[in-house]
């Protein structure tokens, strides 16, 4: 089964930016897919944030963006603020059905 | 806007099966270009994806869950169901239902695999 790989950690400064990756280890993931990029507070439920690669739900604060990015899925975070403070999972759709990434615990410090 | 929300008991026994509800409301799960979803998380770790049905029926489950899984409907009552066999402490975890797309997802349920 393909794996799917997300960076483990990513610490960003406040008002920062930084993009999180989520690629596919049977090569170059593509909007066939169907990325989305979930976002998960400590005692809360996941949320989706992106879907379909870069359609944002209209809880999703302007400044997440989804695109794809040298091969991978990408989530960008341009103005971060501490509430961006979270894990993130993507998931993608592979032969076998669908997979999450192992998260990304994202810092603003 | 489509709502769902998961119920079933909250403690299974070791070799029992697991069985969840999903109520949803604000849409209907025989209609459309929608699947079905569920997906899992143990405490402290990430989400594993279990499997969904399309609106047409079809299933497609995770591979390393798929001789325990089973995903039904009941286009009456607008509900979909998982069942999980032969539970074991692993099986423990938070259980959420939801649709895809645009990937709208439940409160979840804990349910405990404990003798």
């Amino acid at each position: 089964q393909a794996v799917v790989t997300q960076e483990p950690s990513l610490t960003v400064s406040p008002g920062g930016t930084v993009t999180l990756t989520c690629g596919s280890t049977t090569g170059a993931v593509t909007s066939g897919h169907y990325p989305y990029w979930f976002q998960q507070k400590p005692g809360q439920a996941p949320r989706t944030l992106i879907y379909d690669t870069s359609i944002k739900h209209s809880w999703t604060p302007a400044r997440f963006s989804g695109s794809l990015l040298g091969g991978k899925a990408a989530l960008t975070l341009s103005g971060a603020q501490p509430e961006d403070e979270a894990d993130y999972y993507c998931l993608l759709y592979q032969s076998d059905g669908r997979e999450f990434g192992g998260g990304t615990k994202l810092t603003v410090l | 806007q489509v709502q769902l929300q998961e119920s079933g008991p909250g403690l299974v026994k070791p070799s029992q099966t697991l069985s969840l509800t999903c109520t949803v409301s604000g849409g209907s799960i025989s209609r459309g270009n929608f699947y079905w979803s569920w997906v899992r998380q143990p405490a402290g770790k990430g989400l594993e994806w279990i499997g969904r049905m399309y609106s047409n029926g079809n299933t497609r489950y995770n591979p390393s869950l798929k001789s325990r899984v089973t995903i039904s409907r009941d286009t009456a009552k607008n509900e979909f169901y998982l069942e999980v066999s032969s539970v074991t402490a692993a099986d423990t975890a938070v259980y959420y239902c939801g649709s895809e797309p645009p990937g709208l997802w439940g409160q979840g349920t804990l349910v405990t695999v404990s003798s």
